[in-house]
Parts: C-alpha cells; structure tokens; sequence
C-alpha cells in the first residue's frame, strides 16, 4: 500500500497568519490526492480534492498544490474556525490510504 | 443531496463479531462506491476498504484482509460491514462514506460522510 506521510504533526498560529501542512506519498500519486478537515466531535469534511480543485462552498483561503509525491495544503489569514486536524488521502491507487493527520490550533 | 444513515452503537465482547450497515438516499446514479474508515479514540483515520457498489468490487486494507467484509445491496441503497474476531484494539468509530465516481475512476474518496457508528469492544 502506498504510505502517505504529514508534517508538522501539529501546529499552532495565529488569526491571520499563513499555514502550510505537507502531504509526502511514498511512491508518485499524481495527482489523485485529497484533503480533508474534522473539527472535534465531527465527520470530516472535504475541503480539496484533485491536489488543487476546491470543493464547492469551501472558503478560497484553502488552496492545495502539488504531484507526483509531494503536495501542500495551505491555509490563508487563518480564522478561529479553521481549528481542525487536517488529513490528507490518496486515491491514485485502489488502496486509499490517509496521512497521520496535523492538528492546526489557534493562539 | 446525498445522505449516509448509519446503524446504531455496539458494545460486543472480544471474540465477536460486528455488523454495521449504511442507508444511502439522495443519489440519482448506481455509479458510486461506499469506502470505511474508522477512528479510534483520540487516533486519527483509518482506511479500511471500499466496495464499487455497482459492480461489487471490493478493495480492502492489508491490515483487515481475513477480518473484514463489505456487502451492498443496489435495490435498497445500503452497504454494510461486518468485522470479525473483535479485540480492544477494535474499538472505535466507524464511518461509511460515498465515493464519488467517474465510471471505474475515483473522483473522490469520501465525498458524503454518515454520522458514524461506535464499537466497543469489552469484556
């Protein structure tokens, strides 16, 4: 199964700041990756798919990036709201494996 | 829009096995495939396999191949899972979710979530 791996692990920033969550595939994915958002006690939700294609209804502060092996969530002007662990998941194979997960919290 | 009802919490004894089913309604195309994740507690999403629900294909994580098992049933639009030979280590949420599909390609892995489903493993 292809292993996906994200970094930091957690983090902490303030409101208005700029984050950047790492997604690393242990073989290329291309760019069949998606990211998701869970807040505490919640389903997740889909916030990017396609490395880059924002889902519908998600604010434009999300953006995604990357192919191949290494892909980049970045969360701009950072709200309280935004408090979450973040996962990434690849679907470039039929095994759809998740990252570890970066809990984002707020200062 | 889609929706995803899943059955009720269980408490079950090590050794025992689990079934949890998935009602979907909302949709207007067969073409899409129902995946499992769990979530143990504090821990963080686990793949554990998914089923085309059209063609009954199924793809499972390594870790629960011999242990788990997917069904659906396209008259009624529900999926199920059952999950066999339950340790501690089992216990968790549960969640069914819809993938999204182009033909034989996934669009998206879990595009609409069900609430989940809380197995207890216990003795």
């Amino acid at each position: 199964d292809i292993e996906m791996t994200q970094s930091p692990s957690s983090l902490s920033a303030s409101v208005g700041d700029r984050v950047t969550i790492t997604c690393r595939a242990s073989q290329g994915i291309s760019n069949y990756l998606v990211w998701y958002q869970q807040k505490p006690g919640k389903v997740p939700k889909v916030l990017i798919y396609a490395a880059s294609t924002l889902q519908s209804g998600v604010p434009s502060r999300f953006s995604g990036s990357g192919s191949g092996t290494e892909f980049t969530l970045t969360l701009s002007n950072l709200q309280p709201e935004d408090a979450a662990t973040y996962y990434c998941q690849q679907y470039n194979s039929a095994f759809l494996t998740f990252g570890g997960g970066t809990k984002v919290e707020i200062k | 829009q889609v929706q995803l009802v899943q059955s009720g919490g269980e408490v079950k004894k090590p050794g025992a096995s689990v079934q949890v089913s998935c009602a979907a309604s909302g949709h207007t195309s067969d073409n899409y495939g129902i995946t499992w994740v769990r979530q143990a507690p504090g821990q963080g999403l686990e793949w554990m396999g998914w089923i085309n629900v059209k063609t009954g294909n199924t793809f499972s994580a390594q870790n629960f191949q011999g242990k788990f098992t997917m069904t659906a049933d396209k008259s009624t639009s529900t999926a199920s899972m059952e999950l066999r030979s339950l340790t501690s280590d089992d216990t968790a949420m549960y969640y069914c979710a819809r993938v999204a599909l182009i033909g034989d390609l996934v669009v998206i892995p879990a595009v609409n979530w069900g609430q989940g489903t809380l197995v207890t493993v216990s003795s």
